[in-house]
């Protein structure tokens, strides 16, 4: 079973469009996060949330929401679409014991390409 | 802020070597710091995780070592195989939030 999965695996879209990008992990994990890997395959975060509540906001435009209706789900909604939004996007997800900080397990990535 | 960087960017070896891959990062107050493999066109796949009181982590052919205080983790890979070949990211952990270094590439040859 697939721990953490993300939906589409490659998105191709045009400029200006409005496009979501799905996270769900079945690991019972309470926190969860957005990467993005540019071209020069630099990772960086997005966004944490932690049982359905925001904990990191890293300076992204506000055309990046996340949504997250529940523990195990949280997804990414991009507005307006520009060419430097193509990258591949990284979801991933951990268990908080506080302290003892755990693995982040990763997503397979999605793909998104703005023409 | 918390910058990490790699050295070497890229690695090409023949199999059977024994590697070192470096890792230095500039704020030691972080809980912990990861080693992933990515496999091009792939995800991430954790390799190992040291609490930042612990010194060193094994698994297998792999050997992450820990420095708190110098601000530097190594990762080890003993007898390498062309299996091995992908790109190797570590990241430190200040509070659940990943800072990721530039990777290094690494080529294994038969």
């Amino acid at each position: 079973d697939t721990a953490v999965s993300q939906t589409p695996k490659y998105l191709v879209t045009q400029m200006g469009n409005d496009k979501s990008i799905k996270c769900e992990q079945n690991l019972g994990h309470d926190t969860m996060y957005w990467y993005k890997q540019d071209s020069k395959k630099f990772l960086k975060i997005m966004f944490s949330y932690n049982n359905k509540e925001l904990i990191i906001n890293e300076t992204v435009p506000n055309r990046f929401s996340p949504k997250s209706p529940d523990k195990a789900h949280l997804n990414l909604h991009i507005n307006s679409l520009e060419l430097g939004d193509s990258a591949v996007y990284f979801c991933a997800s951990s268990l908080d014991r506080g302290p003892l900080l755990e693995t982040q397990y990763f997503g397979p990535g999605t793909r998104l390409l703005v023409l | 802020k918390q910058e990490v960087t790699q050295i070497p960017a890229a690695l090409s070896v023949p199999e059977g070597e024994n590697l070192v891959l470096n890792c230095s990062f500039t704020d030691s107050a972080i809980y912990n710091l990861q080693w992933f493999r990515q496999d091009p066109g792939k995800g991430l796949t954790s390799l190992l995780l040291i609490q930042s009181s612990q010194r060193e982590q094994t698994s297998g052919r792999l050997n992450a070592s820990l420095d708190k205080s110098s601000g530097r983790s190594t990762l080890y890979i003993a007898a390498s195989q062309p299996g091995d070949s992908a790109t190797y990211l570590c990241a430190s952990n200040a509070g659940n939030m990943l800072t990721f270094g530039g990777g290094t590439r690494l080529m294994v040859k038969p």
